[in-house]
């Protein structure tokens, strides 16, 4: 049963740190997503990489953010430095986009506090 | 840019109900919509996807329609179970690749 992967599952940390969360696409994927949801905000998307290459990040902060993806098994997504705002749940989504096809799988989420 | 609404909020139902839930968006030149349900704590699953080119999907007990005119779209359960209890969100998304998801419809279904 192949899913999504993300770790950690939950971090905690102090306004000012780095978080680094990182991602697992199902294999064979060809399209990961970053989003990031909060109560005020829904379901936000910050990055969108096909192949590897970063297609659309105009969601996300550039000033602190950064989304990359070193290899095909993993995409990562680094706050520097972190801030009380940041707080929220980040979901990654891989999927296979083709002509007709968009479906996209979520991994469980990274809850992330930032006190 | 696109705003993606759905109405209502929350909707608590008896169990083998039919329900629809609605979905407006104000851009109408759209690539595709997809319906998803979040569990409580959980990541979003996808449900159905609608092409701008098709007018509904089926998939079970689901049925999705889409109207691009009017900027609509339903997801109509038949025969509401308890196990349906869940968020559904519907999410837009436009020929230069943004998505665009709604604040979601709580649903409860009662036992």
């Amino acid at each position: 049963d192949a899913r999504v992967t993300q770790t950690p599952r939950d971090k905690v940390t102090e306004m000012g740190q780095e978080v680094t969360m990182r991602c697992q696409p199902i294999l064979g994927h060809n399209t990961v997503f970053w989003y990031r949801q909060t109560m005020k905000q829904g379901l936000e998307l910050l990055a969108y990489f096909r192949n590897r290459a970063p297609l659309d990040d105009s969601g996300m902060p550039k000033d602190r953010f950064s989304a990359e993806m070193p290899d095909a098994t993993l995409a990562t997504l680094k706050i520097q430095p972190s801030e009380p705002r940041d707080s929220a749940v980040y979901f990654c989504a891989s999927g296979l986009t083709g002509l007709r096809s968009d479906t996209q799988y979520f991994g469980p989420g990274t809850r992330l506090t930032v006190l | 840019k696109q705003e993606v609404t759905q109405i209502p909020a929350a909707l608590s139902v008896p169990e083998g109900e039919n329900l629809v839930l609605n979905c407006s968006f104000t851009d109408s030149a759209i690539y595709n919509l997809q319906w998803f349900r979040q569990d409580p704590g959980k990541g979003l699953t996808s449900l159905l996807l609608i092409q701008s080119s098709q007018r509904e999907q089926t998939s079970g007990r689901l049925n999705a329609s889409l109207d691009k005119s009017s900027g609509r779209s339903t997801l109509y359960i038949a025969a509401s179970q308890p196990g349906d209890s869940a968020t559904y969100l519907c999410a837009v998304r436009l020929s230069n690749r943004q998505f665009y998801f709604g604040t979601g419809t709580s649903l409860t279904v009662i036992p």
